[in-house]
């Protein structure tokens, strides 16, 4: 039972490049999100999903894309990568009805 | 112990106080706040949970309280240990499986 499992764990990328943050979940958690944690800015959400095929918008969605075709994955997109977007990214899930979010380990982006 | 008002981002105790991390919370309508610890290079771990309708919470060495009126969360850690030493975040969610609103955090730092 792996959990949360988030790759890559870095990643650095030039300026307009695009690319996908990946996130795996082993537990059937039907509900999952993204949320980036920046220096003195504590945890912001960016986009969650209650079930497969059901993406909803958080504090800052601007810039990233997800869908949710598995209950599995949620994977999230940068379509044209910013030096704004250099943060640290945390993908979570929880069963439905529970707010107990599980957490995986992060990805270190750095936009360049 | 060491207490602070609301919220600051630091926190530095000696080893064996108690602790107490305090936060405001934003939505009089959340009815389910978390407190979540982080330490470096970790994704957020749950500590403890409360609902709404309650006022006090007890886990191991964590209390959580919970006053409605003034919007405020507090975390008190009993004889704190070099081992809590890690950012804390409360949480707060208003319907069961969306995403959970985060704080910006305290880095509670003990020293032995």
């Amino acid at each position: 039972n792996a959990g949360v499992t988030q790759t890559p764990k870095f990643q650095v990328l030039k300026t307009g490049q695009s690319m996908t943050l990946q996130c795996a979940q082993d537990m059937n958690h039907e509900y999952m999100s993204w949320y980036r944690q920046d220096p003195g800015m504590g945890l912001r959400l960016i986009h969650y999903s209650v079930g497969a095929g059901i993406t909803d918008q958080g504090e800052v969605p601007n810039g990233y894309n997800v869908s949710r075709s598995t209950t599995e994955d949620f994977p999230l997109r940068l379509l044209s990568a910013a030096p704004s977007q250099t943060s640290v990214y945390f993908c979570a899930s929880s069963p439905p009805g529970d707010y107990g979010y599980t957490f995986g380990s992060g990805t270190r982006l750095t936009v360049v | 112990g060491e207490s602070v008002g609301l919220h600051l981002p630091t926190l530095s105790v000696q080893e064996g106080d108690n602790s107490i991390i305090n936060c405001a919370y934003s939505n009089s309508a959340s009815d389910y706040f978390i407190w979540y610890k982080q330490e470096s290079g970790k994704g957020p771990q749950f500590i403890i949970d409360i609902r709404s309708n309650m006022d006090k919470r007890q886990g191991q060495r964590v209390t959580v309280l919970l006053n409605k009126t003034v919007k405020h969360l507090s975390l008190q850690i009993a004889a704190t240990q070099p081992g809590d030493s890690a950012v804390y975040f409360c949480a707060e969610g208003f319907k069961a499986g969306t995403a959970l609103i985060f704080g910006k955090g305290t880095t509670l730092s003990v020293s032995s």
